[in-house]
C-alpha cells in the first residue's frame, strides 16, 4: 500500500494567517482527500483532491477556505486561509488504492 | 451515504478474542464493508474489507451476516497494542462515491 509524507506535523499560527499542508504519496494514486479531526472527534471529509480539476468539497467547506490542489498524481497541497481559532484540528491526508485508504499522521494545527 | 452503526465502547482482556459487531441495514449492493482503526496520536489504518463473504488477514476476520445487514470484525487474540478506534465504514465499489465517510466508532480497550 502507498505510504504518505505529511507536513508539517505541527504548527502553531496567528489568526488571520493561512497555513499550507503538504501530502506525499510514494506511488501514483487517483484518489486523494482531505480529512479534519477535531479533538476526541471522527474523522470529517473536506474535500477530494482532483489530478487536474477543482477539488470537490464536502457540505460545509469551500474553497476559499480550503483551497487545494493537486498538481500530479503524487502530491496534493491543503491551505488553511484566514485561520481562526475555530480551525484548530488535526488535518489528514489520505490515498486511495485497490486495497484501502491510506493515511499521513496528519498536522496538528494550533490557532492563537 | 448509508450509514452503520456501531457501540461507543467495549473493553477486552488482553490474549482473549474480540468482536467488534457493526450494523448496516441499508447497505445496498455494491457497499464494501471496511473496516479501519485509529490507533492513538496515529492517523486511520486500513483493517480489512468484504463483499459478501467472511474474509481474513493477519491482522483480523471479518464475518459477514448472509443478508449483509451487519458484520462484525475479530480480533483473535486482543494485545495491548490493539487498544484503539475501530471504524467500519460502507464504502461503494467505484467512482464519486468511493470516499470513506467515517462514524463515531467503536473505543476498544485493553486490559493486561
Amino acid at each position: 500500500s502507498a505510504v504518505i509524507s505529511q507536513k508539517p506535523s505541527r504548527d502553531i499560527c496567528q489568526r488571520g494567517t493561512s497555513l499550507t499542508i503538504q501530502c506525499q504519496v510514494d506511488s501514483q494514486v487517483t484518489m486523494m482527500f482531505w480529512y479534519r479531526q477535531q479533538p476526541g472527534q471522527s474523522l470529517t471529509l473536506i474535500a477530494t483532491a482532483n489530478q487536474g480539476s477543482e477539488a470537490t468539497y464536502e457540505s460545509g467547506f469551500v474553497i476559499d477556505k480550503f483551497p487545494i490542489s493537486r498538481p500530479n498524481l503524487t502530491f496534493s497541497t491543503l491551505t488553511v486561509s484566514n485561520m481562526s481559532p475555530e480551525d484548530s484540528s488535526i488535518y489528514l491526508c489520505s490515498a486511495g488504492g485497490s486495497l484501502g485508504y491510506t493515511f499521513g499522521s496528519g498536522t496538528r494545527l494550533t490557532v492563537v | 451515504d448509508a450509514k452503520t452503526t456501531q457501540p461507543n465502547s467495549m473493553e477486552s482482556n488482553e490474549e482473549e478474542p474480540v468482536h467488534l459487531p457493526c450494523n448496516h441495514s441499508t447497505i445496498s449492493g455494491t457497499d464494501y464493508i471496511h473496516w479501519y482503526r485509529q490507533l492513538p496520536s496515529q492517523g486511520p489504518e486500513y483493517v480489512i474489507h468484504g463483499l459478501t463473504s467472511n474474509v481474513n488477514n493477519r491482522m483480523a476476520s471479518l464475518a459477514i451476516a448472509e443478508d449483509r445487514k451487519s458484520s462484525t470484525l475479530i480480533l483473535h487474540r486482543a494485545t495491548l497494542r490493539d487498544a484503539a478506534v475501530y471504524y467500519c465504514i460502507l464504502r461503494a465499489y467505484t467512482g464519486a462515491n468511493s470516499k470513506l465517510t467515517f462514524g463515531k466508532g467503536i473505543t476498544l480497550s485493553v486490559r493486561p
